[in-house]
């Protein structure tokens, strides 16, 4: 199947500092990521929809100053965490969408292995 | 809006015990369900998915048939393996969103032991 890596898996940093995650799909093209942050023992909420080459579109309640997404190639989504806060710790993941405008077969989003920012 | 509710865990089961995982939904229209997993240290993985109601959904033992009079999606496994240890998640794509968006459950843990 599809693979979508994540990088890093793990980060740790200082109140204020900025971090960015990568997330790349490996053997295929996607017009499209999402990103995800997940809490303890909850659900993954949708935090944004990545377009390649546009603006994401980001869902209510996320800030897209604090959470800056750029998808500037068919294989490559990076969310940055800008002046990240301990309250911004959390487990944040990738997908990649494998589209098929010949069906729906392969209308699926494949998941990177997740982030986990720890702001200290 | 739409939502996902999945029975809590942890799920802990001897090998080869019957699984069941409960999940329903509240949806406009008529979403696609899947379930995802997540073993220990890798992302989620397409388990299986069902896009209308009767549908079932099977792979690696695991089946789930969509049931839109009662709005669930129940995963179920006739004998389960230490393998199958993992994090479970009912998730749904509806009309409302596109069919773009996915809305998870909370997960279960299931622990399966020799």
């Amino acid at each position: 199947g599809a693979v979508v890596s994540q990088h890093p898996s793990r980060v740790i940093c200082k109140s204020g500092t900025s971090v960015k995650i990568e997330c790349r799909s490996l053997d295929f093209q996607a017009t499209t990521m999402f990103w995800y942050r997940q809490f303890p023992k909850q659900s993954l909420m949708l935090m944004a929809t990545s377009n390649e080459g546009s603006k994401a579109t980001y869902e209510q309640g996320v800030e897209k100053d604090k959470f800056l997404i750029n998808h500037a190639s068919l294989t490559l989504s990076t969310l940055t965490v800008t002046s990240a806060h301990p309250e911004d710790s959390s487990f944040y993941i990738c997908s990649a969408r494998d589209w098929d405008t010949g069906g729906s077969a392969k209308n699926i989003q494949y998941f990177g292995a997740g982030t986990r920012l720890s702001v200290l | 809006g739409d939502s996902v509710t999945q029975m809590e865990g942890p799920v802990t089961l001897s090998e080869e015990a019957f699984l069941t995982i409960n999940c329903t939904y509240t949806a406009t229209g008529y979403p696609s369900l899947f379930w995802y997993v997540q073993y220990p240290g890798e992302g989620l993985q397409l388990l299986l998915k069902a896009t209308k109601a009767d549908d079932k959904g099977s792979n690696k033992g695991f089946e789930a048939t969509y049931r839109k009079e009662t709005t669930s999606f129940h995963l179920e496994k006739g004998s389960v393996q230490v393998s199958d240890s993992a994090v479970y998640f009912c998730a749904l794509s509806g009309p409302s969103g596109g069919y773009n968006k996915l809305i998870f459950g909370a997960g279960t843990r299931l622990a399966v032991h020799p």
